[in-house]
């Protein structure tokens, strides 16, 4: 079957670690997205790339980093730089980022990170 | 002011009732509208897309689009308990990117 894999779903970490969250894709999309998401809060865009070895920043970038190596992947690390990390953390892919391809997101499982 | 607002709720409704959720936005170019459910702990998934004034239905739900009042509702007509769930409004932006609501939670009561 075709989706999204997020690992882990449950992560702890003390202050001060980095610490990386895997997403992997097999739906042959273009683009990818992460997305944190706080307790009643919406989902706010960290990163997103439209193909291998490109990126852009979201609205909430900061103390964030993320690679695009193969178009399966797309793996986010939250550095120590980051001031309140504890949050849930989706990854999405689209067909595309532009037009009618890039309005269905397709969402991970999601990675439940706790900063200690 | 908020890009997209809504009304965080709980919105609670009896079983078989009709659930009115509204949703306002800022950005006066957006062109294309989605409410994603999202059960407890799990991630949101598509319902309903609607990009032209008017209504849209799907099943028990309808999307209703007013570009120049700038509001996106949906109605759950039959309201089930397994509707129970934070329904989130969103709206592609400036760089088709989609810009989130901070969701409506609906609680469903047998």
């Amino acid at each position: 079957d075709g989706g999204i894999t997020q690992s882990p779903k449950y992560l702890f970490r003390k202050e001060g670690q980095n610490v990386t969250l895997s997403c992997e894709q097999n739906l042959n999309h273009d683009a990818m997205y992460w997305y944190r998401q706080d307790p009643g809060q919406g989902l706010r865009l960290i990163y997103y790339s439209q193909i291998v070895n490109d990126f852009q920043k979201g609205d909430i970038a900061e103390g964030y980093s993320v690679s695009r190596e193969k178009k399966e992947s797309f793996p986010l690390t939250v550095t120590s730089a980051q001031k309140n990390p504890t949050a849930f953390y989706l990854c999405a892919s689209s067909a595309s980022v532009v037009g009618a391809g890039a309005n269905v997101l397709t969402f991970g499982a999601g990675s439940r990170l706790t900063v200690l | 002011q908020k890009e997209v607002e809504q009304n965080s709720g709980p919105l609670s409704v009896p079983e078989g009732a009709i659930a009115s959720l509204n949703c306002t936005y800022s950005d006066r170019v957006s062109q294309s509208f989605f409410w994603y459910r999202q059960y407890s702990g799990k991630s949101p998934e598509l319902i309903m897309s609607i990009y032209s004034n008017g209504d849209k239905e799907d099943g028990r739900f309808t999307a209703q689009l007013n570009k120049a009042s700038q509001y996106v509702s949906l109605l759950i007509r039959d309201s089930q308990p397994s509707d129970s769930a934070t329904y989130l409004c969103a709206f592609k932006a400036a760089g088709n990117k989609l810009t989130f609501g901070g969701g409506t939670r609906v609680l469903v009561k047998p």
